[in-house]
């Protein structure tokens, strides 16, 4: 079966540091995405990648930054964290895109003091 | 663009009682549409998929949901809910041409009563 895994379930950083957020995925395949989630806001996508080296912004990708150097690892990192970050963020997978679905990982609960 | 609406933000059912989430899209060509659930502390697992076909699908736990394209809708029901699924629900939507690229709605949190 499929499997997203998320290194961190829980982080508590302080205001101003460099955060990373790493996510593996052990398909073959290419697709991976950074969502965060909030209450009454559900999920909103931070940044996808369809290929190493590959990024492209999603809906909020504002104060975060990706990296994809090998396709089964996509971080998420967020350049100098704020308070305003803190959420619960979640990695996702899939395999061809016309037919395949997101595969969630159980998510890293990032708060920002 | 593309939308997802959950109007239920929170349901209450009792055990044993039947199950309707509300999802409605907006989407000008066929969308394609999920159900997820997370349960707490977990991440998101797929309950269901529409791409094609018959308008309704099955899915796991007991799970069911029809696509109603004149109604914009794919809500989700389940004939007797049990306490396991409490959990929060979120609809998605897909474009047509990239169906890994999706859109949720804002979840509805369920809670079974015993």
């Amino acid at each position: 079966d499929v499997k997203v895994t998320q290194s961190s379930r829980y982080l508590v950083k302080r205001t101003g540091e460099k955060v990373f957020l790493e996510c593996v995925q052990d398909m073959d395949h290419e697709n991976m995405f950074w969502y965060r989630q909030d209450p009454g806001l559900g999920l909103r996508l931070i940044y996808f990648s369809y290929d190493v080296k590959m990024k492209e912004k999603g809906d909020i990708p504002e104060g975060y930054s990706v990296s994809r150097e090998k396709k089964e690892r996509f971080s998420l990192i967020l350049e100098s964290a704020s308070t305003n970050q803190t959420s619960m963020y979640l990695c996702a997978g899939s395999g061809d895109p016309d037919n395949s679905p997101l595969h969630f990982g159980n998510g890293t609960r990032l708060t920002v003091t | 663009a593309q939308s997802v609406t959950q109007p239920d933000i929170h349901i209450t059912v009792s055990e044993g009682a039947s199950l309707e989430l509300r999802c409605n899209y907006s989407y000008g060509a066929t969308p394609y549409l999920f159900w997820y659930v997370q349960s707490p502390g977990q991440g998101l697992q797929l309950l269901l998929k529409y791409f094609s076909g018959d308008t309704l699908v099955q899915g796991i736990k007991g799970f069911e949901a029809e696509f109603k394209r004149s109604q914009s809708s794919f809500n989700l029901r389940k004939p007797s809910v049990h306490w396991s699924d409490a959990a929060e629900y979120f609809c998605a939507v897909g474009v047509s041409y990239n169906t890994d690229k999706l859109i949720f709605g804002t979840g509805t949190r369920l809670q079974v009563f015993p």
